[in-house]
């Protein structure tokens, strides 16, 4: 079964703080890595994405931190507001899945005016 | 809003009823899924339909029937659920091909089997 390992389960800073949401696969078939965002009541939405051929990318206050080595990627939140709180997952395809993605557990972020 | 768009938001059924869920994309896309969201646990594959026909059929259990009558639309019909079967079903789209899109999300249908 191929696998996304996220953690933390649960997080909660104050406004302003850098939250930061691991996550590790197994299979090095991963060739695209994105997060999602999801509200109370809504679908997940993209946020972000990276490919294992860079080390970071940002967009806005988010940015994806990527070891390939170590087959591990971050999501970082500069400057967290409150509407940043919802769930955040990361997730996995390869070439050969088509869009087909393997999802993380899911954090759930809370950021505290 | 976001394309994909899913019907109804909320439903309630009892474990000997036959209900259908609706999925429609005006995205163009190619691709429909069927995932399963339950609390504290990954988003799971049910199905996947590529130009209307079942790709990928995740080891979900036969209650469970998916229909594509066309690249727009997508239907899970379900039938004899059990109260594990409670979740967020989530449907998705995306094109597949040379330039693989992005999975677009439905806001979900809330299933309560009671």
């Amino acid at each position: 079964q191929q696998q996304v390992k996220q953690s933390p389960q649960s997080l909660i800073v104050q406004k302003g703080g850098i939250p930061i949401i691991n996550c590790a696969y197994e299979n090095t078939a991963f060739d695209y890595f994105p997060w999602y965002q999801q509200f109370p009541g809504k679908g997940p939405a993209l946020l972000i994405a990276i490919r294992p051929d860079v080390s970071e990318k940002k967009e806005g206050r988010f940015t994806i931190s990527f070891n390939k080595s170590a087959k591990q990627f971050s999501l970082h939140i500069m400057d967290s507001q409150p509407g940043d709180s919802a769930t955040y997952f990361c997730a996995a395809r390869s070439g050969t899945s088509g869009s087909r993605l393997t999802f993380g557990e899911g954090t759930q972020l809370t950021v505290n005016p | 809003e976001t394309g994909v768009t899913q019907t109804p938001r909320h439903l309630v059924m009892g474990m000997t009823n036959k209900k259908s869920l609706k999925c429609e994309q005006h995205l163009g896309h190619n691709a429909m899924y069927w995932y399963k969201q339950s609390a504290k646990k990954p988003l799971e594959l049910m199905f996947v339909y590529s130009l209307e026909e079942r790709v990928e059929n995740n080891s979900v259990p036969s209650r469970f029937s998916p229909e594509c009558p066309n690249s727009s639309h997508l239907f899970l019909h379900l039938h004899t659920l059990q109260p594990e079967d409670s979740a967020l079903y989530l449907c998705a789209s995306s094109q597949q091909g040379a330039l693989n899109t992005e999975a677009f999300f439905g806001q979900g249908t809330r299933l309560t089997v009671v």
